[in-house]
């Protein structure tokens, strides 16, 4: 069972266009993190959101979680090549069981 | 600050053989996760250890198995290895009780 999902899964964009990746879930998470991944490297640690209504901004990105916590976004202004790469949301659950549940990722490529 | 770190980069080991991969967590961490990225699949979490011990395993055989240091340090070790195996595995770091783990770079094994 896929607890989180992302969307879209494959993003194609040119520079200076704006994109949303969505992250979804029917479950609660009491924090949600997003990740940037490339080919062949450790995921790299975005930002980390922990309450309902929360928004975030990192530069050009800008973090949102859903006030029930249950789903997040992702919004890039004005994309540059340097965005490229795996996009990953994760969640942390109540209860501390150590692990996150990690959606499937959103490839961005933004092309010059 | 010194990120996580992880060795060896590379293994490519034939079906039947034994690995074990290690990471060194952030300073003053005392949780380490396990992960592993197979090919179409997403991160999947493997293990999580805490103060020396194993607080939650996922679902995953009992041939993945492993420890951690007192110094927080741990290993991943994987018997009896299958062609399935071949994945990127991740380690990841975060403060106890922390949903926010940080990632090494990744052992890219390779099951021949």
């Amino acid at each position: 069972t896929q607890l989180l999902e992302q969307s879209p899964q494959f993003l194609s964009i040119q520079e200076g266009e704006n994109l949303t990746v969505y992250c979804n879930s029917s479950s609660v998470f009491s924090s949600l993190q997003w990740y940037r991944q490339e080919p062949g490297e450790g995921p790299v640690l975005l930002v980390t959101v922990v309450t309902g209504g929360e928004v975030k901004k990192l530069k050009r990105l800008t973090f949102q979680f859903g006030d029930a916590r249950k789903d997040s976004s992702l919004h890039i202004t004005a994309a540059q090549t340097g965005d490229t790469g795996l996009y990953l949301c994760a969640g942390g659950r109540y209860g501390n069981t150590g692990k996150l549940i990690f959606g499937q990722g959103t490839t961005l490529q933004v092309k010059p | 600050e010194a990120g996580v770190t992880q060795s060896p980069t590379h293994l490519i080991k034939t079906r039947g053989q034994q690995v074990t991969l290690r990471c060194s967590p952030i300073s003053g961490h005392t949780s380490v996760y396990w992960y592993q990225q197979a090919l179409g699949l997403g991160l999947q979490f493997l293990l999580w250890y805490d103060e020396g011990e194993e607080r939650n395993r996922g679902n995953f055989p009992p041939r993945f198995s492993g420890r951690q240091f007192p110094n927080y340090s741990s290993e991943l070790n994987v018997n009896a290895l299958e062609l399935e195996d071949s994945a990127l595995y991740l380690c990841a770091s975060s403060r106890q009780g922390i949903h926010e783990q940080f990632f090494g770079p990744g052992t890219r094994l390779t099951v021949l």
